[in-house]
């Protein structure tokens, strides 16, 4: 079975222009959550979709935003870029039943240099 | 105080060593943990799932969890170089949204 995929893999913009990320969770997947990692902060989560909604939202500001596809895709998106968006963008999949929390498979990201 | 605390690094042990790292964390909310290994220029991998007090063992990996102290660990035994990674280890409570350690990087002397 085929892993999450995220495109672009590498990205470099400048301070205020805008960026989306993409990615497709492993079949079967419905839930997608993205993360951004930096040597300062770690991994921080920013929010979870499931069947098209949102469903859980870190505390990042209203420039980044995402959405969720009817087949599970997503992608992220993050205006107004600033230096302190060069980042490495995370997203995981899991499956969502009922019951105990899944598990969840990451992607192997897409780093992002704002100049 | 962070949610998730995880001992800095970095480690550097020698081979056959066993390795052993920790984090706290204070919100008691947290049921699920998992300790995630990355390498560089990669996504995180996940090593060990646990919910409940107590040891789990996988191969030379053992996750231990221990909820009145807030307090979990993975232990490598006979770590080999190809354990040089960063290990993060990671937290959720009913959500899916996981509350992850800094990281300690790790790296296995020949």
């Amino acid at each position: 079975k085929a892993g999450v995929t995220q495109t672009p893999r590498y990205l470099i913009k400048t301070r205020g222009q805008q960026v989306t990320l993409s990615c497709s969770p492993i079949s079967g997947h419905r839930s997608v959550s993205w993360y951004q990692q930096t040597p300062g902060q770690g991994l921080q989560f920013l929010f979870e979709y499931f069947s098209e909604t949102q469903r859980n939202k870190g505390n990042f500001p209203g420039r980044f935003s995402g959405r969720q596809f009817s087949n599970s895709r997503s992608e992220m998106n993050v205006s107004t870029l600033e230096l302190g968006d060069s980042a490495l963008y995370l997203c995981a999949s899991s499956l969502v039943t009922s019951g105990l929390q899944e598990t969840q498979y990451f992607g192997p990201g897409t780093r992002l240099l704002v100049l | 105080q962070k949610e998730v605390e995880q001992d800095p690094g970095p480690l550097s042990v020698p081979e056959g060593a066993i390795v052993s790292l920790n984090c706290t964390y204070s919100n008691s909310a947290f049921q699920y943990f998992m300790w995630y290994r990355q390498y560089s220029r990669k996504g995180p991998e996940l090593l060990m799932y646990t919910y409940s007090s107590g040891n789990k063992e996988d191969g030379r990996f053992t996750a231990q969890v221990d909820k009145s102290s807030k307090y979990i660990s993975l232990f490598i035994r006979d770590s080999q170089p190809s354990d040089s990674a960063t290990y993060l280890c990671a937290m959720t409570g009913a959500n899916s949204k996981l509350t992850f350690g800094k990281g300690i990087t790790l790296s296995v002397r020949p």
